[in-house]
């Protein structure tokens, strides 16, 4: 299995662009969670869901920020409209049924000019 | 809300010497505590975690130390060496399925050669 897979890896982009972060989760997982990183904030929670559906969006910073899960397999974090404030480190994570383990993507280095 | 905090943010040691990395935990119903170690540009990677069934697990340099009921875990490191220099996240979590993995802010380790 070739892990969790996040595109782009970089992504630079002006204010007011839309922006789409993607993942597909490790074959057989059915959790999947989008982090955020930054030096002041660290590691967080985002979103997160389970068997395709959301549980906790409670860390969704504003309306601008939206999550799906189309199938079993993938998702996409967009941005709309962005804003230089977002510019940060995205990583999503995937999560089996049997172990709490958390597989971590590279993550999407994301700048908003 | 549930909470984990992490102590000390930045830690400086001479090689050889042992590192201790300390956790606390908001949710007594917390009961699986991984560590993840991320080097620079790198994605966090699991390096140890125990269950609550367990108080102590070691395995190689590395040990966690678990207390229940002070709602404390801890990360020791022993005999340094300049390549555990990275930052290191614990993390809490009640389980699969719905449940989500709240990490602490990370501690930055140094390791002087």
């Amino acid at each position: 299995d070739a892990g969790v897979i996040q595109s782009p890896r970089h992504e630079v982009t002006e204010m007011g662009q839309e922006v789409t972060l993607r993942c597909k989760l490790i074959s057989g997982h059915n959790s999947l969670f989008w982090y955020r990183q930054t030096m002041m904030r660290g590691l967080e929670l985002l979103i997160y869901f389970n068997n395709n559906v959301p549980i906790d969006d409670s860390g969704m910073p504003e309306d601008r920020f939206s999550a799906k899960m189309p199938n079993a397999s993938f998702s996409t974090l967009k941005i709309q409209p962005s804003e230089p404030r977002d510019s940060a480190v995205y990583f999503c994570a995937s999560r089996g049924t049997v172990n709490e383990k958390l597989f971590f993507g590279s993550g999407t280095q994301l700048s908003v000019l | 809300g549930e909470n984990v905090e992490q102590h000390p943010s930045t830690l400086s040691v001479q090689e050889g010497d042992s590192a201790v990395i300390k956790c606390t935990y908001s949710d007594s119903a917390s009961n699986y505590f991984p560590w993840y170690k991320q080097e620079l540009g790198k994605r966090p990677q699991l390096i140890i975690d125990i269950r609550s069934n367990v108080g102590e697990k070691k395995d190689q340099r590395i040990a966690v130390t678990l207390n229940k009921t002070a709602k404390h875990f801890s990360l020791h490191i022993t005999e340094t060496q300049p390549e555990d220099s990275a930052v290191y996240f614990c993390a809490a979590s009640k389980g699969t399925g719905g449940f989500k993995t709240i990490f602490g802010a990370g501690t930055r380790l140094f390791v002087k050669a």
